[in-house]
């Protein structure tokens, strides 16, 4: 257990839904960051937050959104999803944005049919 | 683009033997960082060397920074079947947020 807490682990869903993806970052860390990662890709990075504000924005699609609350825990919200945003979404934490490791979860994976 | 090569894309060793892996940027990086990942699963963190270093060292791993190549490289001595995995490395150009290459798949074979 990394300490980052991801749900659901797994989701299928129908083009045109929309999800909505949870992240906890391990205690004590104030930054978050999510990325999508796709088969045969690498990481993209998507959108970060640092004590509830964003602070960083990637590749990120308009029809995606995200958010981190006053307890520090994250959304990603992903709708009229298509085909081609099956991915793994993982969320990572760090204490001191960008001069330390980051601490990921175990992601979603994804898989919009 | 700033992210650079990582290479190779995939390298296949007999137990025992020493794995090497690269990774090139283009651009001044903060720090570089190398993260292992094993199918599907998160990315671990295994070490990071900043830009004022040239070498670091954590177990069965050494990391070297070359910073007029704008490179690094991975080595995994003494390799074992649990080292199976990929291995990415990941960029820090200043700002906050890591910048990752595609990764090397690495296979052990015993």
């Amino acid at each position: 257990d990394s300490g980052v807490t991801q749900t659901p682990k797994h989701l299928i869903t129908a083009t045109g839904q929309r999800v909505t993806l949870r992240c906890s970052p391990r205690s004590g860390d104030l930054s978050v960051y999510w990325y999508q990662q796709s088969l045969d890709q690498g990481l993209q990075f998507l959108i970060q937050y640092y004590n509830g504000e964003e602070r960083a924005k990637g590749n990120i699609l308009e029809r995606f959104s995200a958010q981190q609350f006053p307890d520090l825990h994250s959304e990603l919200n992903l709708s009229s999803l298509e085909l081609g945003d099956s991915a793994l979404y993982f969320c990572a934490s760090s204490v001191a944005a960008g001069r330390d490791g980051y601490t990921f979860g175990s992601g979603t994976r994804l898989t919009v049919v | 683009s700033q992210q650079g090569e990582e290479d190779p894309q995939a390298l296949s060793i007999q137990e025992g033997e020493n794995a090497t892996m690269n990774c090139s940027y283009k651009t001044s990086i903060n720090n570089l960082q190398w993260y292992r990942q094993n199918s599907g699963r998160g990315l671990v963190h295994l070490i990071l060397i900043r830009s004022n270093e040239r070498e670091k060292h954590s177990g069965r791993l050494r990391v070297t920074l070359d910073t007029s190549k704008k490179s690094s490289s991975l080595l995994i001595t003494a390799s074992r079947a649990a080292d199976t995995a990929s291995y990415f490395c990941a960029r820090n150009f200043g700002n906050e947020k890591l910048t990752f290459g595609t990764g090397t798949r690495l296979t052990i074979i015993p």
